[in-house]
Parts: structure tokens; C-alpha cells; sequence
């Protein structure tokens, strides 16, 4: 079975525009997770969707930062107004559910803000 | 605070060595631990989880880990490093947060050079 996909997998964008990430999680999964890696640095939560509850948008650093999951399956995280210190590697990871199940990490988008 | 510690950002050992790897957890009761890796360029993999049980647990590519509780600790260890095993190496914990849902809270990461 196919693991966790992200696209793009480079995103190289000017400051001020807008970007969407994307994630497709493992079939089946019903909880998805997005972090942001930046360098040197290590993983931060930015929000967690499981199954149709609220999601948790406690770890979105700003209200710039936004994202939807449709259908419970496909996730987007979309930044407005980009800004270069939004340069990072965005991951995303899903799990079949809580209380203690491993993740599974797709590759990463990596965004460059310039 | 419910938080993760790699003290060792960098860690350089020959191949062939034994390596250790220290994490340091502060939570209120025994959460659920995790190492993962990454290699360059690619997403995080799990070596290895502790829920309950056996203290020692076994992971993928020769990995072991130890939790000890009065030291709130889960170290990993690999008893001879191969080149390969350069990478960097989280260490995280599932919890429940002050929020009511479960969360994974992970290092700041170690990472790791093998000198042939």
C-alpha cells in the first residue's frame, strides 16, 4: 500500500503570495497531523485533524496559516501572504487513530520564501 | 511543561562503535515514546515505540531502547554503528495534552556522523 504523499515536494514562492501544500494520507488513517520543520530546528505541531471532530489549530503560529481536510482523506495547508520566515519543510504524517499510534510521515514539502 | 530533550545536537562516532543516544522527557505520568529517523531529504521512519511492558524494547536496523522511569529517560542504543546509520534521530512522546487530545511532542532531534 501506498505510504503518506505530499506535493509539491519543492515549493519556491515570492513573499506576499500564497502557497498550498498538499497531503494525502494513508487510506484508512483517521488522524492527520502537519508540522513544520525548519533548520536545525525540531518538528512543530501546527494542527491535528481526527476523524470528523474539530480540528486542533493550537500550533498554527499565525492566522495566516490555515488548513481543511475534505472527505477525511486529503489534507491542504495553505499559507497567505507568504513571509521568509515561513521557509521550511512542512510534513505531514498520519495514524490510524490515537492513544499511542505511530505516525507515518510523508517526505515533505520544502518552501522557500524569497 | 510537557517537553522533549536531546542534549546532544551533534554526535560523531567511528564505524563499527557503539552509539547512545539521549532523550530526557518531563510529563506528569508515563507517556508514549517513540524514536524515528531521517535521512537527508526524506521523511521521519520509527525505529522503534514503547507503550508498556518489558522496559527494553527491540526496533528495525539493530536499534534498541531503555526506558527508565525514575529517570524519565529513553535512550537508544545501537551496540555497532554502521555508515549508513548517519542521519538525524528524534525522539518523541504521546501524551495527552492539557487540551484533552492526544499529542506528539518531539525532540530537537540528534544527528549523527559515522567516520569510516
Amino acid at each position: 500500500g501506498a505510504g503518506v504523499s505530499q506535493s509539491p515536494s519543492n515549493k519556491v514562492t515570492e513573499k506576499g503570495k500564497d502557497v498550498e501544500l498538499r497531503c494525502d494520507p494513508i487510506s484508512g488513517h483517521t488522524a492527520l497531523y502537519w508540522y513544520r520543520q525548519s533548520l536545525g530546528q525540531g518538528l512543530e505541531f501546527l494542527i491535528y485533524f481526527q476523524g470528523n471532530s474539530a480540528p486542533d489549530k493550537s500550533g498554527l503560529p499565525s492566522d495566516r496559516f490555515s488548513a481543511e481536510r475534505t472527505g477525511g482523506s486529503v489534507s491542504t495547508l495553505t499559507i497567505q501572504r507568504t513571509q521568509q520566515e515561513d521557509s521550511a519543510v512542512y510534513l505531514c504524517a498520519s495514524s490510524l487513530g490515537t492513544s499511542g499510534r505511530e505516525q507515518y510521515f510523508g517526505p515533505g514539502t520544502r518552501l522557500t520564501v524569497t | 511543561a510537557q517537553s522533549v530533550t536531546q542534549p546532544d545536537i551533534h554526535i560523531t562516532v567511528s564505524e563499527g562503535a557503539s552509539l547512545e543516544l539521549r532523550c530526557n522527557y518531563s510529563y506528569g505520568a508515563t507517556p508514549y515514546l517513540f524514536w524515528y529517523v531521517q535521512s537527508p531529504g526524506q521523511g521521519l521512519q520509527l525505529l522503534l515505540k514503547y507503550f508498556s511492558g518489558d522496559t527494553l524494547v527491540q526496533g528495525i536496523k539493530g536499534f534498541e531502547a531503555e526506558f527508565k522511569r525514575s529517570q524519565s529517560s529513553f535512550n537508544l542504543r545501537k551496540p555497532s554503528v554502521h555508515w549508513s546509520d548517519a542521519a538525524e534521530y528524534f525522539c518523541a512522546v504521546g501524551l495527552i495534552a492539557t487540551s484533552g487530545t492526544y499529542k506528539y511532542i518531539f525532540g530537537t532531534g540528534t544527528r549523527l556522523k559515522v567516520l569510516a
